[in-house]
């Protein structure tokens, strides 16, 4: 069964960083292409960004509103995932999941508040 | 404003057959897989539809999803009540290099 876990997500002040992790298990995690996506309160969901796997160049695509802000990557030898956020804004408050082509996890709560 | 294009709300008495369209642009939908998703309330979103028509194992076959030129559409026949959720679709943008969401479709078993 495919599990993904999202971890460290918590109250952060504006300007201020925060890693979160997405832990893997159930599936092949190096042979995924790995996303993030997040819902704020109350509205749809957005894409984040992704990485592909090793063989592809473990290569990354960000939305315009994190470039240069939140940076994605991946630890295949842990089965994890993650998203170093930096220079957080009020806009950023979210769950943020993480995804596979064909699953999600649970979400961690990100709020970002002063 | 979200690039893909959902009605915000849909409706249906159980037993009926209800589409929910997503309509989006050549960069999008007309050129790569459309997904969709299913969020129950208060839960994660759960993937219902992949590479546009194709249904994970455990999807009941309720739920087809079918695509044309730079439309997509979600069909659920023989609505239940514990269908009521949100539905959004999903296309990777080329313009973009991004992966685009619909605002969702608020789906109400009356």
């Amino acid at each position: 069964e495919v599990q993904l876990v999202e971890s460290g997500g918590g109250l952060a002040k504006p300007g201020e960083s925060l890693r979160l992790s997405c832990a893997a298990s159930g599936f092949t995690f190096s042979g995924a292409w790995m996303t993030w996506v997040r819902q704020a309160p109350g509205k749809g969901l957005e894409w984040v960004g992704r990485i592909k796997r090793r063989i592809d160049g473990e290569t990354t695509d960000y939305a315009a509103p994190v470039k240069g802000r939140f940076i994605i990557s991946r630890d295949d030898s842990k089965n994890t995932l993650y998203l170093q956020m930096i220079s957080l804004k009020t806009d950023d408050t979210a769950v943020y999941y993480c995804a596979t082509e064909g699953d999600w996890g649970q979400g961690t709560l990100v709020t970002v508040s002063s | 404003q979200s690039v893909l294009t959902q009605p915000p709300s849909a409706s249906g008495t159980p037993g009926q057959r209800v589409t929910i369209s997503c309509s989006g642009s050549s960069s999008n939908i007309g050129s790569n897989y459309v997904y969709w998703h299913q969020q129950l309330p208060g839960t994660a979103p759960k993937l219902l539809i992949y590479r546009n028509n194709q249904r994970p194992s455990g999807v009941p076959d309720r739920f087809s999803g079918s695509k044309s030129g730079t439309s997509a559409s979600l069909a659920i026949s023989g609505l239940r009540s514990e269908d009521e959720a949100d539905y959004y679709c999903a296309a990777w943008d080329d313009s973009l290099s991004g992966q685009v969401f619909g605002g969702g479709t608020k789906l109400t078993v009356l």
